[in-house]
């Protein structure tokens, strides 16, 4: 059974730190692109990061650009997001989520139930 | 402002059809198959519905399809059922500046 779990979420003051964890299971992690997707409370699903399966090939939105940095433990089965100076505007339940083929398909078929980062003093 | 457009809403009487639309341009929606659709009921995780444009991840039921013609994907729900009531966003892969790109969602009400 393929499983994500995100962790590492809480409360953080603007321009603090933060770095979310996903743990996953159930599948070969090391075959498979994985992502990040946000959704601030009560808005829709915005695409934040991507990750190649080796870690060689890195996406990021224009919104969290420069802030923002995706890695991978293939070895431990773990996504990571390290999120810098943090903004208001990037509070939000992060989701991690699995490509939905060992190739580039830019869909996601499963995801982790999310961790809420809130940015506020 | 979302780089797909999406209805705010949508609704339907049990046993209908509906049809939620999705509309981007050529260098996204327009450019390739890379789009997919996923269901959101409120406090849960997405579900990947459709993949490729139109293909249904296994246990998907097939009352729901997917379609595209020029710049603009679509999500048919057929047979409307009171558990379809949801948010629907549609994605895709775009070849400028972001990589994956959402809609603003819709809303399902099924009345």
């Amino acid at each position: 059974e393929v499983q994500l779990l995100e962790s590492g979420g809480g409360l953080v003051q603007p321009e603090g730190s933060l770095r979310l964890s996903c743990e996953v299971s159930g599948f070969i992690f090391s075959s498979y692109t994985m992502n990040w997707v946000r959704q601030a409370p009560g808005k829709g699903l915005e695409w934040v990061a991507t990750i190649s399966n080796s870690g060689d090939a890195i996406f990021y939105a224009e919104s969290v650009k420069g802030r923002f940095t995706i890695s991978r433990d293939n070895s431990k089965n773990r996504l990571y997001l390290q999120m810098n100076d943090l903004r208001a505007e990037d509070t939000a339940l992060y989701y991690c989520a699995k490509e939905g083929s060992v190739r580039w398909t830019y869909y996601f078929d499963y995801w982790g139930q999310g961790t809420l980062v809130t940015v506020s003093s | 402002q979302s780089a797909l457009t999406q209805p705010a809403s949508v609704s339907g009487s049990p046993g209908q059809s509906i049809t939620i639309s999705c509309t981007g341009i050529s260098s996204d929606v327009g450019g390739d198959r890379y789009v997919s659709w996923y269901q959101q009921h409120p406090g849960k995780a997405p579900k990947l519905m459709i993949y490729e444009v139109s293909n249904r991840p296994s246990g998907v039921s097939n009352r729901f399809s997917g379609s595209k013609s020029g710049n603009a994907a679509s999500l048919t729900i057929s047979g409307l059922q009171t558990e379809d009531e949801a948010d629907y966003y549609c994605t895709s892969y775009t070849a400028y500046g972001a990589l994956v790109v959402f809609g603003g969602g819709t809303k399902l009400t099924v009345l």
